[in-house]
């Protein structure tokens, strides 16, 4: 299985940063990479999906993928105490497999 | 937003009794996925489909079976559950073609006494 990598955590912010989440995959030949979002408790929520190098922005949300780094992160702006939650990465390899990661716990200080 | 449901939500019964958890969609995905996923643990893929009467097993040995017989269903089989079962189970579904994103329904929470 090919592997992401995240780190647990938690990212402790506070209220109004800017969160930085970051993952690493070891499958070159990758061509989809995901960010879901995960309160305590309940199912993961897709609310990022990024296929080319660069920046992608969705509100206060910024996903930012380089491949040739094999590197993708999510910024979260002016971020809240209700974006506390488990942020999974995602990524499908060359063989059609979507693959999560452990997840990084984020916690958003008032 | 992705249509899938689980059913049921919650679910506390005694060892030995035989659990089925249901997941459908409405949305005639043609992949299927069950996860389980321990509290604050990772994800663990245990079983997938491709499509009707296509079966496999995931990363995680289960004692779990599944069926899909029907695109738009795909329930879960416990024949004899333990306390080793207990854990919260999620399904997911991803459009055709490769590289969709998967979508989460709300779990099941499975306690076995």
């Amino acid at each position: 299985q090919k592997e992401v990598e995240q780190n647990s955590g938690p990212l402790s912010v506070p209220e109004g940063a800017i969160a930085s989440l970051n993952c690493t995959y070891s499958d070159r030949g990758s061509q989809s990479f995901f960010w879901y979002r995960q309160y305590s408790g309940k199912s993961p929520e897709l609310i990022m999906s990024i296929y080319s190098n660069g920046d992608k922005e969705d509100g206060r949300f910024t996903a930012q993928l380089n491949k040739a780094s094999q590197y993708v992160s999510l910024l979260i702006r002016d971020s809240q105490p209700s974006d506390s939650a488990t942020y999974l990465c995602a990524v499908y390899d060359s063989g059609y497999a979507l693959n999560f990661g452990k997840g990084t716990s984020l916690l958003v200080t008032p | 937003e992705a249509d899938i449901y689980q059913t049921p939500r919650y679910l506390v019964i005694g060892t030995g009794k035989k659990i089925t958890l249901e997941c459908s969609q409405t949305m005639g995905h043609d992949k299927m996925y069950w996860y389980q996923q321990d509290p604050g643990m990772e994800l663990h893929l245990i079983h997938y489909s491709y499509g009707v009467n296509s079966t496999e097993k995931g990363d995680l040995s289960s004692e779990s079976t599944v069926s899909r017989i029907r695109t738009e269903h795909f329930p879960l089989t416990l024949e004899s559950a333990r306390p080793s079962h207990t854990s919260q189970y999620l399904c997911a579904s991803s459009a055709p073609g490769t590289h969709q994103p998967q979508h989460f329904g709300d779990g099941t929470r499975l306690s076995i006494l």
